[in-house]
């Protein structure tokens, strides 16, 4: 079975502040890596995937995240938030053989003035 | 632009009344999901459609249904609500997830349900 962490469930932080959501995961075969956003009241938005390949993944709105295997890590990084970042941050795993996304619990990422 | 539409974006009901829920897209996908999301939690997952193939979680209770009559439309029926189905309810669609599962999942604004 999979299952997905994410160690932080609520980041306030500074506008133009550097800022990293972390997620790890657990599964004992490959899988795929998403970070997705919900602003309030809607949807979710795909930010970034990891699927193969580079490590460092470059997604939307200016964020990054590198797969670690070793550390089974997903982290999520941007070096200088803005206010519109405020919203909720999931992390998600698929595995090889399926399409159902197994979600962490979500951080949310406050951004102050 | 292609999208996934629900609607209505409100829906209040009563306690035990049959509501339904509709999600559209335009994208063309053959697998549409539909999840349970209540406050601060993460999105969990009713049952998903591949094509016609309806698939059922495990822990999903029997007053939940759904039915695609098309590609481009499924719904979600609520036989008889209670107040712990009060949540934002997502759809999202993906293409022929069989071949590979990394495609991701495009999702919609949700309808948010209330029960009185």
């Amino acid at each position: 079975a999979q299952s997905v962490t994410q160690l932080d469930s609520q980041v306030p932080v500074f506008e133009e502040a550097p800022v990293e959501l972390r997620c790890n995961y657990s599964s004992s075969v490959s899988v795929y890596l998403f970070w997705y956003v919900q602003y309030p009241n809607q949807g979710l938005q795909l930010l970034l995937k990891y699927l193969s390949g580079s490590t460092l993944v470059k997604g939307i709105n200016g964020f990054e995240a590198e797969f670690n295997k070793s550390q089974t890590s997903f982290h999520l990084r941007k070096p200088s938030v803005h206010i519109s970042d405020t919203a909720e941050y999931f992390c998600a795993v698929s595995v090889s053989q399926g399409g159902k996304l197994i979600f962490g619990q979500g951080t949310e990422l406050s951004v102050k003035p | 632009d292609a999208m996934v539409i629900q609607n209505p974006r409100y829906q209040v009901t009563q306690f035990g009344k049959p509501v339904t829920l509709s999600c559209s897209q335009t994208l063309n996908h053959n697998v549409m999901y539909w999840y349970q999301q209540k406050s601060s939690q993460a999105p969990k997952l009713l049952f998903h459609y591949y094509d016609k193939d309806f698939n059922n979680e495990a822990d999903t209770p029997d007053n939940f249904q759904s039915r695609r009559p098309n590609t481009s439309f499924c719904f979600l029926d609520i036989r008889s609500p209670g107040l712990g189905d009060a949540a934002m309810y997502l759809c999202a669609t993906s293409r022929d997830f069989w071949r590979g599962s990394n495609q991701p999942q495009h999702f919609g604004d949700g309808t948010r349900l209330s029960i009185l």
